[in-house]
């Protein structure tokens, strides 16, 4: 089945260990997004790929960097995770439509603790 | 600033019974909208959607209702089953070409069996 996936599942790192967190995808849809969600807040977006065209929220901490070295994969890097980093972080993928039939899909998420 | 806003954490309900999960939103931007599941240790998945030409969507026990003046949609789930026990959350996007998607807080349904 097409997917998108992510790995690893569970990532501990230590406090301004670098980490990269990386996705895949089967769908070969355009657009990649990498989503932060801590407990009992919305996913909140980081930075998305319209295929190589990088498109980064404002207000995404300069700690966070994203490769998106082919259509099929996309890497979210650290440089120096703080314990606030610790968060399920989400990828997904759309087609990158602007039809009304567009939506995401995610694959199961990184859960990162910092230690 | 939040754009969308679920206003209630958690709701319980009766099996057989109808669940209703509201959205309010911010931006009159927005155009198209959402719903998303999530069980735990699992990624989002879609569940419906509808655009801002409509008022209403429906596909099999769920509908989503849309009130443009008053920015709120609301998923309804009938009859809600114990399997629909999730986190809903709402998004919402533009269809200008951002391809950008907020989301909201998510709502905890628990359906008792």
């Amino acid at each position: 089945d097409a997917m998108v996936i992510q790995n690893p599942r569970y990532q501990v790192t230590q406090f301004g260990k670098p980490v990269t967190l990386s996705c895949s995808q089967t769908l070969n849809h355009n657009v990649m997004y990498w989503y932060q969600q801590k407990s009992s807040q919305a996913p909140k977006l980081l930075f998305h790929y319209y295929d190589k065209d990088f498109n980064n929220e404002a207000d995404t901490p300069d700690n966070f960097q994203s490769r998106r070295p082919n259509t099929s994969f996309c890497f979210l890097d650290i440089r120096s995770p703080g314990l606030g980093d610790a968060a399920m972080y989400l990828c997904a993928t759309s087609r990158g439509g602007t039809g009304m039939n567009e939506k995401l899909f995610f694959g199961s998420g990184t859960q990162l603790s910092v230690l | 600033d939040q754009q969308v806003k679920q206003n209630s954490p958690s709701l319980s309900v009766q099996e057989g019974r109808i669940s209703i999960l509201n959205c309010d939103y911010t931006n009159s931007m927005f155009d198209y909208f959402l719903w998303y599941k999530k069980y735990p240790a699992e990624g989002p998945t879609f569940l419906i959607s509808i655009s801002s030409i409509k008022d209403k969507n429906e596909d099999g026990r769920f509908t989503v209702f849309l009130n443009k003046s008053a920015k709120h949609l609301s998923l309804h789930i009938v009859p809600s089953q114990p399997g629909d026990s999730a986190v809903y959350f709402c998004a919402a996007s533009t269809t200008s070409g951002t391809y950008k998607y907020i989301f909201g807080t998510g709502t905890r349904l628990k359906v008792l069996a």
